[in-house]
């Protein structure tokens, strides 16, 4: 089955630099790569996702960058915010919209004031 | 507003219990997800269901088994709890035409 793996488990940044987090996935056949952002004690939330079809794709202050060749994604904060400290997940799907994700292991994001 | 709930919200019990975790929601979506969270090792997921009569396991199945009783609702049991079963544990939704998913607030679960 799919494997999604993340680099770093914890990234420490001050405040107004940016954060850049990566993932590799398995299956060339993914095609569809979200991202999760678990707030303390909340529940996960998709913050921006890409589709096989793109390479990158912004949305504000974030952005996420994908290469297919490569198997490997990545998540990019800019101008990180202290309310940017979190717990963030990638994850991967293969076949037709809806079909189950797997998840990497999860970064945990300290922005520093 | 539409949503998507999780009872008991913790819970804490002993090795050898039999435990019911339930989800709920209200958004109408016919897909629903367990999945586990253990520090370091993300959201595992250990079963999902595509419609009342579609029930799938998923990557750490084993100890556990579910119920869906109706569209909008899905139970994970632990029929003999263990210690290593302690963890967070997540209930989410999608529909079969969008690839976001919902999740509940979680229970936390202590097997001592």
């Amino acid at each position: 089955g799919e494997n999604v793996e993340q680099h770093p488990s914890t990234l420490s940044v001050q405040e107004g630099d940016s954060a850049v987090i990566k993932c590799t996935y398995s299956d060339s056949a993914s095609n569809y790569f979200p991202w999760y952002k678990q707030e303390l004690g909340k529940r996960p939330q998709l913050i921006i996702d890409i589709r096989s079809n793109v390479g990158e794709k912004k949305d504000q202050r974030i952005a996420v960058t994908l290469n297919k060749t490569a198997k490997h994604f990545s998540l990019h904060i800019t101008e990180t915010q202290p309310e940017d400290s979190a717990v963030y997940f990638c994850a991967a799907r293969k076949g037709a919209a809806g079909n189950k994700l797997t998840f990497g292991g999860g970064t945990r994001v300290l922005v520093k004031p | 507003d539409a949503d998507v709930t999780q009872t008991p919200r913790n819970r804490i019990t002993k090795t050898g219990k039999r435990i019911m975790l339930e989800c709920s929601q209200t958004k109408g979506h016919d897909r629903m997800y367990w999945y586990r969270q253990d520090p370091g090792l993300g959201l595992r997921l250990i079963y999902y269901s595509f419609d009342v009569k579609d029930i799938n396991k998923g990557e750490i199945s084993d100890g556990y088994s579910v119920s869906r009783q109706a569209q909008a609702k899905f139970s994970l049991s632990l029929e003999s709890a263990i210690p290593n079963q302690t963890a967070l544990y997540f209930c989410a939704t999608s529909d079969s035409t969008t690839d976001t998913q919902y999740f509940g607030p979680g229970t936390r679960l202590t097997v001592l």
